[in-house]
């Protein structure tokens, strides 16, 4: 089946600082890609939706300018939060969609931030 | 009131018992539906799709009743591996196809 990574699986950073998550589609062109976030014991939300080339469209409530995003390429989105706080702590779980199967979507192994 | 609505559980069942989990969804749009499974601190993976006939794949049934806005999920004969969080999901019309998840209901199969 179809493989998304994520990388880096785990990342501690200092409050202020900037992290940037790296989500690709290892043997598919991923025309979509979604980034998550997931809080303990809550359910996945949804941040936005980014196509190649184009601009991501952001969820209600999700800041475009804390969460930058990137598809700048058909199998790499990347996802950067932008002065860390620890309320940004989280689950990032990126997904993508596209190949032969355009309507399923793969999930990448998730992202966790501490911010401390 | 949340989109997609499920009993958070746990639910602790012995081995070779029979579990059903239920789901609302509030969005009459809904388009298609799903059943994921996520085990601790990993990523969501899909377990099957609902269809409105109702389908089965081994152990696992799904059911899917629209007038109604409720999906189901029974698992036959639990295994010890079968200890996850279930997550609803269903994908509305009209909006990208984006997924909403529900919560999750845990699952713990005990000796």
């Amino acid at each position: 089946g179809a493989v998304v990574s994520q990388h880096p699986s785990w990342v501690i950073c200092k409050s202020g600082t900037s992290v940037k998550i790296e989500c690709r589609s290892l043997d598919f062109q991923a025309t979509t890609m979604f980034w998550y976030r997931q809080f303990p014991k809550q359910s996945l939300m949804l941040m936005a939706t980014s196509n190649e080339g184009s601009k991501a469209t952001y969820e209600q409530g999700v800041e475009k300018d804390k969460f930058l995003i990137n598809h700048a390429s058909l199998t790499l989105s990347t996802l950067t939060v932008t002065s860390a706080h620890p309320e940004d702590s989280s689950f990032y779980i990126c997904s993508a969609r596209g190949g032969s199967n355009r309507d399923t979507q793969y999930f990448g192994p998730g992202t966790r931030l501490t911010v401390l | 009131r949340k989109e997609v609505e499920q009993d958070p559980g746990p639910f602790n069942v012995p081995e070779g018992a029979t579990v059903a989990f239920n789901c609302t969804y509030s969005n009459s749009a809904s388009q298609s539906f799903f059943w994921y499974r996520q085990d601790c601190r990993k990523e969501p993976k899909l377990l099957m799709s609902v269809y409105s006939s109702g389908n089965e794949d081994g152990r696992f049934t799904a059911q899917l009743n629209r007038a109604s806005q409720y999906i189901s999920l029974l698992i036959r004969d639990s295994k010890l591996s079968d200890s996850a969080t279930y997550l609803c999901v269903v994908r509305y019309t009209g909006t990208a196809s984006k997924l909403t998840f529900g919560t999750g209901t845990r699952l713990q199969v005990t000796l």
